[in-house]
């Protein structure tokens, strides 16, 4: 079955600190992967995506994304993080069609 | 401004009543979508539809209707059969990232809507 897994609920970190989120995915083709953010009571706001080629992707915000084949994984990272950066971090897959599946999201808060 | 609105930001729903939320895009994208998002659960999609007069249930439906008459308007109508309405609700579009055969497929969201039960 096609699914994706944060295993992290909620993570806090201290302002200026590095940061990584994971996301674990099982899909049967080959993976498009994105990241997407939401501030609270906000939509979504798209981070970056990763579709073929360099398995290193930067998106905004300062953030990257590396996609792992072997490990099905497509961590988030951020070397140094700021406070406005608290929010949800949503993980999704899909492929060229209709549908994205997405995890259940990590809480991400930041302590000064 | 190019963008998906949704509208109301917050919605009130009485017994037995249903509600319609609005979603309108000014993108020109042809695929709009539907979820539902509780705590927890991530998002759940609810309807999408590919193309005007043309949507297809999403894995929560019961309880949901849509239409599709416009390209620009996908409406959701939250009707008395859905016991559980009180969530966050979220409309998305696909546009399309690249040229041509290697072009991909992007959803963007609008700011969503609240809805509660009185």
């Amino acid at each position: 079955a096609q699914s994706v897994t944060q295993p992290d609920i909620h993570i806090t970190v201290s302002e200026g600190a590095s940061l990584e989120l994971r996301c674990n995915y099982s899909y049967g083709a080959t993976p498009y992967l994105f990241w997407y953010v939401q501030s609270p009571g906000q939509g979504l706001q798209l981070l970056l995506k990763y579709f073929s080629g360099d398995t290193l992707v930067q998106g905004i915000k300062g953030f990257e994304a590396e996609f792992k084949r072997s490990q099905s994984s497509f961590n988030l990272r951020k070397p140094s993080v700021h406070w406005s950066d608290a929010a949800e971090y949503f993980c999704a897959v899909g492929d060229n069609t209709d549908k994205l599946i997405f995890g259940t999201g990590t809480r991400l808060q930041v302590f000064p | 401004d190019g963008g998906i609105t949704q509208s109301p930001k917050y919605l009130f729903r009485k017994e037995g009543q249903n509600v319609t939320l609005s979603c309108e895009q000014n993108l020109n994208h042809d695929a709009m979508y539907w979820y539902r998002q509780d705590p927890g659960q991530g998002l759940r999609l609810i309807y999408y539809s590919q193309i005007v007069n043309d949507f297809q249930k999403g894995d929560i439906a019961e309880g949901y209707s849509v239409s599709r008459e416009k390209k620009e308007s996908f409406p959701l109508t939250v009707t008395s059969a859905q016991k559980n309405p009180t969530a966050f609700y979220l409309c998305a579009s696909r546009g399309s990232w690249g040229q041509g055969v290697r072009s991909k497929n992007i959803q963007y969201f609008g700011a969503g809507t609240r809805l509660s039960v009185l």
